[in-house]
């Protein structure tokens, strides 16, 4: 069963530009959220989708937004980037249902700006 | 709001040794998961071991435990016999599953403890 899968892996941007990022879940799977990690704020969540609707979102600006589809596949997007947007950004899939509440993540896009 | 404290930033460990990594959290609810999880070099976060709140019997996986004290809010985990593979970054983390009705995907993590394993 093929686990969670996140594209591109590695991306430099510019200050300015806009990035999307990809996000296939494990078959099955209806949640999926999204993590922001640096190495001075740690894990912070972003968003989280269940059925193609936010569900919950957590503290960051509104440059940063995200959609879900219909076959559970997530983006997330970024505009106006700026420096400090330089992070890991984690995908993480779960059932979605109210079970013991295992997320599998990603291996992440590493997102450079300069 | 909830928050969850690693008060170690890195811990080392002889190989075949056995290490405790810490971890307290802060939550006014009772019902609720905590977790360990495992983040190599390689960066994939993996799942390490699971507890729910409502069972006093503490979680166990292989060479892992963990020491879940609901009172004092402490949810230690301990490697036993450990491994070169166990070389990593742990993260505790919480969610509480009513959060919302809906919020099956939000974790509050904490700082992460970076382990290194001697051989």
């Amino acid at each position: 069963k093929a686990g969670v899968t996140q594209t591109p892996r590695y991306l430099i941007k510019t200050r300015g530009q806009q990035v999307t990022l990809s996000c296939s879940p494990i078959s099955g799977h209806r949640s999926v959220s999204w993590y922001q990690q640096t190495p001075g704020q740690g894990l912070q969540f972003l968003f989280e989708y269940f059925s193609e609707t936010q569900r919950n979102k957590g503290n960051f600006p509104g440059r940063f937004s995200g959609r879900q589809f219909s076959n559970s596949r997530s983006e997330m997007n970024v505009s106006t980037l700026e420096l400090g947007d330089s992070a890991l950004y984690l995908c993480a899939s779960s059932l979605g249902v109210r079970t013991s509440g295992e997320l599998f993540f990603g291996e992440g896009s590493r997102l450079t700006v300069l | 709001a909830q928050t969850v404290t690693q008060s170690q930033p890195e811990m080392s460990v002889q190989e075949a040794e056995t290490v405790t990594l810490s971890c307290t959290y802060d939550t006014s609810e009772s019902d609720y998961y905590l977790f360990w999880y495992k983040q190599p070099p390689s960066r994939q976060m993996i799942l390490v071991i699971r507890q729910e709140a409502y069972k006093q019997q503490n979680a166990t996986e292989n060479r892992f435990s963990v020491n879940f004290q609901k009172a004092a809010k402490s949810f230690s985990l301990k490697i036993s016999d450990s491994q070169l593979g166990d070389a990593a970054m742990y993260f505790c983390a919480y969610r509480n599953p009513n959060a919302g009705g809906t919020s099956y995907g939000k974790l509050t993590f904490g700082q992460g403890t970076i382990l290194t394993v001697h051989p």
